[in-house]
């Protein structure tokens, strides 16, 4: 399997733009999250999908953030508009929930930045 | 908001000296992981400990758990310059669903 995959890598936008980050997780897992890296704040959880249904979105920071997952093999994550305050880096992952491991897979990220 | 607090926030030996990490909880938990991230790349996991285990090894790592000080530990021995990243804690606080992260701690391993 090719792990999580993410697109974009990088992305520059301005302020007021639409920003749509998009994920594929690892075939198979059943759960899907979103995650945001900053210096200040660390790695927040923003969303959390479990067979594709958003079970806990407390961690999206406003309404402006949206998250979606179609199907199994598929999930968006759309800023509209951005602000330079986006700027982060914004993971993806995936786990088998059930699998005694209770790992998460990580995608390499999406690096946004607002200008 | 964090669960685990990693400590020290950044540390910087010289190859093959001991590297050790430690992290606190908040709340109670069913396992506690560690995880690696390289500079501008994924987090990647790396071991999982129990919370009916105390102590466990992975080649050169060595967790410890201490669910009564809600504390854990990351040694890694022998260190290497490739050992060069972030490392964070884990944990799913409260039997719940969601993993949490700490802030981690930045290793910088000097040839």
């Amino acid at each position: 399997d090719a792990g999580v995959i993410q697109s974009p890598r990088h992305e520059v936008t301005e302020m007021g733009q639409e920003v749509t980050l998009r994920c594929k997780p690892i075939s198979g897992h059943n759960s899907l999250f979103w995650y945001r890296q900053t210096m200040m704040r660390g790695l927040e959880l923003l969303i959390y999908f479990n067979n594709n249904v958003p079970i806990d979105d407390s961690g999206m920071p406003e309404d402006r953030f949206s998250a979606k997952m179609p199907n199994a093999s598929f999930s968006t994550l759309k800023i509209q508009p951005s602000e330079p305050r986006d700027s982060a880096v914004y993971f993806c992952a995936s786990i088998l929930r059930g699998a005694n491991t209770g790992e998460l897979f990580f995608g390499e990220g999406s690096r946004l930045t607002v200008l | 908001s964090q669960q685990g607090e990693e400590d020290p926030q950044a540390l910087s030996i010289q190859e093959g000296e001991n590297a050790t990490m430690n992290c606190s909880y908040k709340t109670s938990i069913n396992n506690l992981q560690w995880y690696r991230q390289n500079s501008g790349r994924g987090l990647v996991h790396l071991i999982l400990i129990r919370s009916n285990e105390r102590e466990k090894h992975s080649g050169r790592l060595r967790v410890t758990l201490d669910t009564s000080k809600k504390s854990s530990s990351l040694l890694i021995t022998a260190s290497r310059a490739a050992d060069t990243a972030s490392y964070f804690c884990a944990s799913f606080p409260g039997g719940s669903e969601k993993l949490v992260f700490g802030k981690g701690t930045k290793l910088t391993v000097n040839p």
